[in-house]
């Protein structure tokens, strides 16, 4: 079973900062947090990932609490092209494998 | 584009059938992950492939196979085809090593699957 909870669907307005929350309360201390997206039918594109501290990178900005048991990914001004399903993984650093579990996902749609 | 190429793009079997769903790494990536997405759900892992051995399983049945490469390219056969199979196949490649690692996974864009 996954380890994440994320709503199952959001609005943004185009232009507009997009806040997607991800609940991941039971993470342990080696576990990162990943973030995914999937434009319909394609394969998962990876955004960003964090162990501990906030990340930026040119797609978006993940914040992590400083309990780690909850995230936000941000995309800063979004667009048409951001319309997608976004998936919030936790992985322990070990391994991928069966450790990489994709939940439902959040399915963003972005407004004209 | 993230390097991992799929082929082929889209397939049609029928039941009780035998299929192999052909995955290429990115450059330099070891480790070959292979997933099953039904229609309206996330991805669920098949297995995993280090450096030509299968290292990681989920839930799937042994009808469900693999191989990697030498050059680290894989394939997935499943064997005797149900309805269910039905789904979208994807591939996933990423640098790996013995002691665990940090690195990205990346995806290709998927076999999409249709048994009737």
């Amino acid at each position: 079973d996954a380890k994440t909870t994320q709503p199952p669907s959001m609005d943004c307005a185009e232009g507009r900062a997009a806040n997607l929350p991800c609940n991941h309360s039971t993470i342990s201390g080696n576990e990162y947090v990943y973030w995914y997206r999937q434009i319909h039918s394609q394969g998962p594109q990876y955004i960003i990932h964090g162990l501990k501290n906030n990340e930026t990178n040119e797609m978006a900005s993940l914040i992590i609490t400083e309990d780690r048991k909850s995230s936000t990914l941000i995309l800063p001004h979004a667009t048409l092209r951001d319309t997608a399903v976004y998936y919030c993984i936790v992985r322990v650093a070990k391994n991928y494998g069966q450790n990489f579990v994709f939940g439902p996902g959040t399915r963003l749609s972005v407004l004209p | 584009e993230t390097g991992v190429t799929q082929s082929p793009t889209h397939l049609i079997k029928t039941r009780g059938q035998q299929v192999t769903l052909r995955c290429s790494s990115q450059s330099g990536h070891n480790t070959v992950s292979w997933y099953q997405q039904a229609l309206g759900q996330g991805p669920q892992f098949i297995f995993q492939y280090y450096r030509e051995e299968e290292n990681g399983r989920g839930n799937f049945p042994p009808r469900f196979s693999g191989l990697q490469f030498p050059n680290y390219s894989s394939e997935l056969n499943v064997n005797a085809l149900e309805l269910d199979d039905s789904a979208l196949y994807l591939c996933a490649s990423r640098l790996g090593g013995a002691g665990g690692t940090q690195e990205t996974q990346y995806f290709g864009p998927g076999t999409r699957l249709l048994v009737l």
